[in-house]
């Protein structure tokens, strides 16, 4: 079954502090990890992505650790701020042959409050 | 450059009626996907169109259907609307079926069905 499990529902932090979201993923075809951000009012925007040939990658402040084994991966949000409260999606796909790139499988999403 | 453009933005109907959702892809974007966004499913593939053809559809009753034309521009009905269809629909473009290649989402069209 193609499902992604994303957790925490919803998570508050401190302006300043570190965010992280976990999912956890049961296809192991699954080969292509990104994460999206969205707004209210707006449709999901691509953070960043990674692919289970590494271990981790960072941009900017967004860090995501990937767990091939444990069917894992999570975002680290560091100094998170007021403007990163938003909602987060995981998302995974099968890339095999280029064709499927566009049927994400989401994650439920979390709820990021980041607090002054 | 204009991002993903999706009409209307917002949408009242009633049960039984029929809907037709519109989207504009970048620029020079010829793959278009479509997404069903609740707050109890979250967000639901639908199905993708790429040089108007049918590439990939997702787990949803023959009353959703697509199309992409010529210009990559693509549209989706919902006929027999029921109440469980009241949704965020987004639209999402890319240049490519490549996999190096970004997803754009518009802000998408509420549906409400009453």
């Amino acid at each position: 079954q193609q499902q992604v499990k994303q957790s925490p529902q919803s998570l508050i932090v401190q302006k300043g502090g570190i965010s992280i979201i976990n999912c956890a993923y049961e296809n192991t075809a699954f080969d292509y990890f990104p994460w999206y951000q969205q707004f209210p009012g707006k449709g999901p925007a691509l953070l960043i992505a990674i692919r289970p040939d590494v271990s981790e990658k960072k941009e900017g402040r967004f860090t995501i650790s990937f767990n091939k084994s444990a069917k894992q991966f999570s975002l680290h949000i560091m100094d998170s701020q007021p403007g990163d409260s938003a909602t987060y999606f995981c998302a995974a796909s099968i890339s095999a042959g280029g064709t499927s790139y566009g049927k994400l499988t989401f994650g439920q999403g979390t709820i990021l409050t980041v607090h002054p | 450059k204009a991002g993903v453009t999706q009409t209307p933005r917002y949408l009242i109907k009633t049960r039984g009626q029929q809907v037709t959702l519109s989207c504009s892809p970048i620029s020079g974007h010829r793959s278009v996907s479509w997404y069903q966004q609740t707050p109890g499913q979250g967000l639901q593939f639908l199905f993708e169109y790429f040089s108007e053809t049918q590439r990939n559809k997702g787990n949803f009753p023959g009353r959703f259907s697509g199309r992409q034309f010529s210009n990559s521009r693509s549209e989706m009905n919902v006929s027999t609307l029921e109440l469980g269809d009241s949704a965020l629909y987004l639209c999402a473009s890319s240049f490519s079926l490549s996999t190096n290649e970004k997803l754009f989402f518009g802000s998408g069209t509420q549906l409400s069905v009453l």
